[in-house]
C-alpha cells in the first residue's frame, strides 16, 4: 500500500511563514492535495494538483511537489490558520491520506 | 450551492448493520465520482471507498481493504443520493463518516458533508 507521512506538529508565530512536509514514494509523480480541518468541523480542501487554490482560499497558502516531498506554505500565517493539515494523493486505485499535522500559531 | 448531507448513521451492536445515506444537490451529481472517507475519534482521515460516475457508476467501486467485502458503495443518479452499506460492523469501524465529491476524477475532493456518526458498540 502506498504510504505518506506527515509531521504531527508544526509550531509558527503570527505573522511568519508556516510550512508542511508530506513524503512519499516518488510523490512527485502524482497529484496532492491538501485539507485544513478545524475542530469540529468538516475537511476543508485549501490546494489542489500541487499548486492550485479553490475559489475563496487565501492566497498567503501555496503548495509545491518534488521528488519524494510535498510541502504546503503558508506565509503571513494567521490565528484563523491554526488546525489540523491533511496531504492525500492517490495510489493504485486508492485514495490515500496523510496522517495529518497540527498547526499551531503562536 | 453544492450541499451534501449524511444521513443513517447512529449506534450499532458489533456483527451488525447500518447504510448511510447522502443527499447531493446544486450540482449535477451523475457527472461526478464520489467518496465516503471516516474520521475515527481523535484519529485522522481514512479513505473508505469510491465509485463512478455516469450510468455506469455502480460498476466502478473501489474500496479501502480495511472495509472491503464488508462495505459496499453504490448511488443513485435519479435521486442525486449516494449510499454505503455496512455490514459486519466492527468497532474498529466507529467513526465519522463523510460524503464527498471527487473534483476530477481520482483527484482531489473538492465539497464534503458534515459528516453523520456510526459507533459500533455492545
Amino acid at each position: 500500500s502506498y504510504d505518506l507521512t506527515q509531521p504531527p506538529s508544526v509550531s509558527v508565530s503570527p505573522g511568519q511563514t508556516a510550512s508542511i512536509t508530506c513524503s512519499g514514494d516518488k510523490l512527485g509523480d502524482k497529484f496532492v492535495s491538501w485539507y485544513q480541518q478545524k475542530p469540529g468541523q468538516s475537511p476543508l480542501l485549501v490546494i489542489y494538483h500541487h499548486t492550485n487554490r479553490p475559489s475563496g482560499i487565501p492566497e498567503r497558502f501555496s503548495g509545491s511537489n518534488s521528488g519524494n516531498t510535498a510541502t504546503l506554505t503558508i506565509r503571513g500565517t494567521q490565528p484563523m490558520d491554526e488546525a489540523d493539515y491533511y496531504c492525500q494523493a492517490w495510489g493504485s486505485s486508492t485514495a490515500v491520506f496523510g496522517g495529518g499535522t497540527k498547526l499551531t500559531v503562536l | 450551492q453544492v450541499q451534501l448531507v449524511e444521513s443513517g448513521g447512529g449506534l450499532v451492536k458489533p456483527g451488525g448493520a447500518l447504510r448511510l445515506s447522502c443527499a447531493a444537490s446544486g450540482f449535477t451529481f451523475s457527472d461526478y465520482y464520489m467518496a465516503w472517507i471516516r474520521q475515527a475519534p481523535g484519529k485522522g482521515l481514512e479513505w473508505v471507498s469510491y465509485i463512478g460516475s455516469g450510468d455506469r457508476g455502480n460498476s466502478i467501486t473501489y474500496y479501502a481493504d480495511s472495509v472491503k467485502g464488508r462495505f459496499t458503495i453504490s448511488r443513485d443518479n435519479a435521486k442525486n443520493s449516494l449510499y454505503l452499506q455496512m455490514n459486519s460492523l466492527r468497532a474498529e469501524d466507529t467513526a465519522v463518516y463523510y460524503c464527498a465529491r471527487d473534483g476530477a476524477v481520482a483527484a482531489y475532493f473538492d465539497y464534503w458533508g458534515q459528516g453523520i456518526q456510526v459507533t459500533v458498540s455492545s
